[in-house]
């Protein structure tokens, strides 16, 4: 079974700082995906940036870019120029299931992220 | 806005009810999943639909089923409801099943608080 590891329960970061989100996931697939969501307080869940393993580019959306290194079975989460509105709780998921005809994202525990002044 | 629609926003009920929960897909997407966020299991997969088809079974109690209609939207069924089933139940879509890049959109979430 496929598993995510989030080793920062809470990571502090001032604004304009650029902060790094850690992730490792074990799975003993060649393909798979990797995703990274956001849920602020509200509590819904946002989609920021996808890498699949295959990809040989890092992804990048906007301020968020997901340093991705395979054998080191890593795939970071990079936001630079933090904002007070990236305050929230941020996790890695690794999608299980590729090709298989079913699908499922398996989830680490998070990390919640505090922008200050 | 995810595209994904789940009503109702919250739930309040006691121990032993029962209660229904629906969702809508983004227009288009076939496939739904039902997840559970609670303090102490974290984020765990539910079930997936395809298109009105069960495809995969996570840690989904008995007392809990799921269907998908022809409109393709979904009910997630909980039943004899205990303190342990409080909970955010976020309900995802996906245009399909296979494929290299099948991003799941999530819904907004239901709150279920069970008293």
């Amino acid at each position: 079974a496929q598993k995510i590891t989030q080793t920062q329960p809470g990571m502090f970061v001032q604004e304009k700082e650029a902060v790094t989100l850690d992730c490792t996931y074990d799975t003993s697939d060649q393909s798979y995906g990797l995703f990274w969501y956001k849920q602020p307080s509200s509590g819904e869940m946002i989609f920021l940036i996808y890498q699949g393993s295959y990809d040989e580019q890092n992804a990048t959306e906007g301020r968020y870019s997901l340093n991705f290194q395979k054998a080191r079975k890593s795939a970071n989460l990079v936001i630079s120029a933090s904002q007070l509105g990236d305050s929230a709780m941020y996790f890695c998921a690794m999608r299980e299931g590729q090709g298989t005809g079913f699908q499922k994202l398996v989830f680490g525990t998070g990390t919640r992220l505090l922008v200050s002044p | 806005d995810s595209g994904v629609t789940q009503t109702p926003k919250h739930l309040i009920t006691a121990t032993g009810q029962r209660v229904t929960l629906r969702c809508s897909p983004r227009s288009g997407d076939l496939s739904v999943y039902w997840y559970q966020q609670s303090l102490d299991q974290g984020l765990q997969f539910l079930i997936h639909y395809y298109n009105g088809e069960e495809r995969a079974k996570g840690n989904i109690l008995e007392r809990f089923s799921a269907q998908q209609f022809p409109d393709l939207h979904s009910e997630l069924n909980l039943s004899s409801l205990e303190l342990g089933d409080s909970a955010l139940y976020f309900c995802a879509s996906s245009v399909g099943v296979t494929g290299t890049y099948n991003e799941q959109f999530f819904g907004p979430g239901t709150r279920l608080t069970v008293l």
